[in-house]
């Protein structure tokens, strides 16, 4: 079985400031690794993705993660954050083929993202 | 543009009482699922369609049904809800090859009174 572990629940931060969004991992396969964004009261909006190769995955809206596989992480980080970024971010994992929950995603419980002025 | 749409956006009923939320996509992928998501909670996958194929997820309680008559169209029916029951439902799809990414709708925001 595979687990996800956000090890933030809020994170507040000013205008332009860098940010890191922290997320761990447990599975005893290879895994899919993503990170997702919820604006209030809508949907889950992929920001990126790491499936293979780099490690070092760039996202959209200016986000970047890298995938540490001896650490287990998957951190989210951006080096300059808006008003716009205010929301929430959940870190999520796949199961790679062979993985007896393949296909399925297990979600953090997500980081509340504030970006005060 | 290709997407997975929701209706509708925000369900009110009442305690006991019926309720069916939709979910249709144009992205014909052949794999759809539903999550619930409570209040400040991680999405949880009840079940899922890989075609006509129905998995249900062990945890999901008998109250939660689904149908899924055709590729574009997926139903999700509880059969009685109860107040725990009010939460966010969010449809995704992904395709059949390596179901790796997902994509999701709205969502249907459902209230119970």
């Amino acid at each position: 079985a595979q687990s996800v572990t956000q090890l933030d629940s809020q994170v507040p931060v000013f205008e332009e400031a860098p940010v890191e969004l922290r997320c761990n991992y447990s599975s005893s396969v290879s895994v899919y690794l993503f990170w997702y964004v919820q604006y209030p009261n809508q949907g889950l909006q992929l920001l990126l993705k790491y499936l293979s190769g780099s490690t070092l995955v760039k996202g959209i809206n200016g986000f970047e993660a890298e995938f540490n596989k001896s650490q287990t992480s998957f951190h989210l980080r951006k080096p300059s954050v808006h008003i716009s970024d205010t929301a929430e971010y959940f870190c999520a994992v796949s199961e790679g083929a062979g993985g007896t929950s393949y296909g399925k995603l297990t979600f953090g419980q997500g980081t509340i993202l504030t970006v005060h002025p | 543009d290709a997407m997975v749409i929701q209706n509708p956006r925000y369900q009110v009923t009442q305690f006991g009482k019926p309720v069916t939320l939709s979910c249709s996509q144009t992205l014909n992928h052949n794999v759809m699922y539903w999550y619930q998501q409570k209040s400040s909670q991680a999405p949880k996958l009840l079940f899922h369609y890989y075609d006509k194929d129905f998995n249900n997820e062990a945890d999901t309680p008998d109250n939660f049904q689904s149908r899924r008559p055709n590729t574009s169209f997926c139903f999700l029916d509880i059969r009685s809800p109860g107040l725990g029951d009010a939460a966010m439902y969010l449809c995704a799809t992904s395709r059949q090859a390596d179901r790796v990414e997902l994509f999701f709708g709205s969502g249907t925001q459902l209230s119970v009174l």
